[in-house]
């Protein structure tokens, strides 16, 4: 079956220890997205790709980084120096041709001790 | 501007009656699609129901249906005989053609709680 995996469902760290959350897809989707969650509120972009070995900054991109070395895959790592990294984090892709809609991961939730 | 409001933090609705969540929207693009999702407490995002902008129909699927009225630009999401389980944030959602940056654009949800 075609979807998303976000590894691991739960992600535990130390404060000042940088941490990588996997997302793969294999939906053969061009664009890959990074949402962050908090408690009760919406979705807001951290990063997007819409190519290999290119990526945009969205809305709160600073703290994190990502990397897109191949078209399944878009990692994100969570800095030290973002300042509250606890949050839900979601991994998305969709085609670029079109207005079909966006498939999401099941997420990862980051705590920081 | 906001690309995507949804005014209605919070709604309650008895079992088995129906409820409207409200969505607005802001574009200029001619070509856009319209899209609502259900996000329960397990923290997935589920995908409900598509309208493009040159639908002249309403969407449906199942019990879900979207009230797309293209000169007000809004997409209310109208769930008939409400369950239990549809207790849930719902999100709503726009996608620009055109656009050949981000393209995807949310709303900050509306918490339903539906009552027994």
């Amino acid at each position: 079956d075609g979807g998303i995996t976000q590894s691991p469902k739960y992600l535990f760290r130390k404060e000042g220890q940088n941490v990588t959350l996997s997302c793969e897809q294999n939906l053969n989707h061009d664009a890959m997205y990074w949402y962050r969650q908090d408690p009760g509120q919406g979705l807001r972009l951290i990063y997007y790709s819409q190519i290999v070995n290119d990526f945009q900054k969205g809305d709160i991109a600073e703290g994190y980084s990502v990397s897109r070395e191949k078209k399944e895959s878009f990692p994100l790592t969570v800095t030290s120096a973002q300042k509250n990294p606890t949050a839900f984090y979601l991994c998305a892709s969709n085609s670029l041709a079109g207005v079909d809609e966006q498939f999401f991961g099941p997420g990862t939730r980051l705590t920081v001790l | 501007a906001q690309k995507i409001t949804q005014t209605q933090p919070g709604m309650f609705v008895q079992e088995k009656e129906a409820v409207t969540l409200d969505c607005t929207y802001d574009t200029s693009d001619q070509s856009y699609g319209l899209f609502w999702y259900k996000q329960p407490s397990s923290g997935e995002m589920i995908f409900l129901i598509y309208q493009g902008s040159y639908d002249e129909q309403n969407a449906t699927e199942g019990r879900y249906s979207l009230n797309f009225q293209k000169a007000r630009k809004s997409a209310n999401l109208v769930i008939s005989a409400s369950q239990l389980g549809d207790s849930a944030m719902y999100f709503c959602a726009m996608r620009e053609a055109a656009n050949t940056g981000n393209q995807f654009y949310f709303g900050t949800g509306t918490s339903l709680t539906v009552i027994p």
